[in-house]
This record gives structure tokens, sequence and C-alpha cells, in this order.
């Protein structure tokens, strides 16, 4: 089965300083991958997915990811983070089986950002 | 944003009685999905719909039945609810298979 980690619960930068949130996947096959974000109370926002061809993605809010596959990674960085960049990040791979694609979700790495 | 109403919004009620909550989407896409989220799991899939009445099991379907009846609305039932089952409740809808999924902005049930 597939499967994700995340292996930082929580991660605090200053703002203006650099984010790299990490991602790994378990898969036999090349996976999609996505990113999402969650603010409080809130549903989940697509950042950016990887499905084929170049393996940086580029996303919404500045945010890029790069899919390693040597690595079975799929790192989420961003060069300069903004207070309102604090959020919870999901990382996710799904398999096609013709029924739609059910994704699996990583547990989640909480950004906080200090001024 | 993807036109996704969940209700309701907040919900609490006791262990033992049914419990349904309702997703409706204006988008007309084919696909539909009901996850749960819980503190150190992430999201999780419980149920999801490729069509109307076409229906199948996620990772934590016990305890949780699907109903598609129209192609907008996507029913999620408690048939009894257990305290275990106390959760922020997603739903989900994608065109394609293969497109992104988008969320709708949850339902948190506590069952006391």
């Amino acid at each position: 089965a597939q499967s994700v980690t995340q292996p930082d619960i929580h991660i605090t930068v200053s703002e203006g300083a650099s984010l790299e949130l990490r991602c790994n996947y378990s898969y036999g096959a090349t996976p999609y991958l996505f990113w999402y974000v969650q603010s409080p109370g809130q549903g989940l926002q697509l950042l950016l997915k990887y499905f084929s061809g170049d393996t940086l993605v580029q996303g919404i809010k500045g945010f890029e990811a790069e899919f390693k596959r040597s690595q079975s990674s799929f790192n989420l960085r961003k060069p300069s983070v903004h207070w309102s960049d604090a959020a919870e990040y999901f990382c996710a791979v799904t398999i096609l089986t013709g029924g739609g694609n059910k994704l699996t979700f990583g547990t989640g790495t909480q950004l906080k950002v200090e001024l | 944003d993807a036109g996704i109403t969940q209700s309701p919004r907040h919900k609490v009620t006791e262990t033992g009685t049914p419990v349904t909550l309702r997703c409706h989407q204006t988008e007309n896409h084919r696909y539909m999905y009901w996850y749960r989220q819980d503190p150190g799991h992430g999201l999780r899939l419980i149920h999801y719909s490729y069509g109307v009445k076409d229906t199948d099991k996620g990772e934590v379907s016990d305890g949780y039945s699907v109903s598609r009846s129209k192609t907008e609305d996507f029913l999620l039932t408690l048939e009894s609810a257990t305290s275990s089952q106390t959760s922020v409740y997603f739903c989900a809808i994608s065109d394609k298979e293969y497109q992104p999924q988008h969320f709708g902005d949850g339902t948190r049930l506590s069952i006391l």
C-alpha cells in the first residue's frame, strides 16, 4: 500500500527566511503527488501538483516542489516566508484506479512564522 | 473556490444516534470523496463516488455508509454514532480521475 511520511510535525521559521518541508512516499510506480495547505478552520487548498514531466513544479503563493525519484521525495520549498504562510501543510500521493484518485495523506507539518 | 457546500458545519450529538452529513457541489464533477481528519493521522478516505449510484469504500469505511442519488449530492451516514467518530469531515470533488481534488470547508462532528 502507498504511504506518505512527513517527518517534521512542527517547523518554526523567521519571516523572510527560506523554507523546506519534507515529504517522502512509498509506492512502486510513479505516483501523482500533491501539496495542500490548510489554515485554521478551513478546508484544504491545493498548492501544487506533480503528474509527470519537469521534476520542479511551481505552485501558488510562491511555492515550488521538486520530485526526486531516487529519494522518493517531493519536498516543498519557498525562498522567503511571509507571516501569512503560517498554516498546516499536507503532502499527498495518489494512484489511479479507474474509480477516481484516492489520496493518501501525510500527517501534516505545522508551520509557525516568527516575526 | 470550487462550489462545495458541506452541511451542517457543526454538530453535536449523542452516542447511538444516526447522523447524516451532506456534501453539495455546483461544479457537475463526476468524482466525490469523504475524508475524516484527526490529529496525528492527516486525512483518511472514508468512501468515494465515481458517479451517480457508484460508490466504493476507502481506508476507514467501517461504521459509515454513503449514497449518491444525484450528481450534486453525496451523503455520509453514521448509522449509530460512536465517540470514535468524533472528527472533522471533509468532502472533496474532482472532475477527471487524474485532476486534483478540491475540498469543502468541513463539518466538525462531536459525539458525546
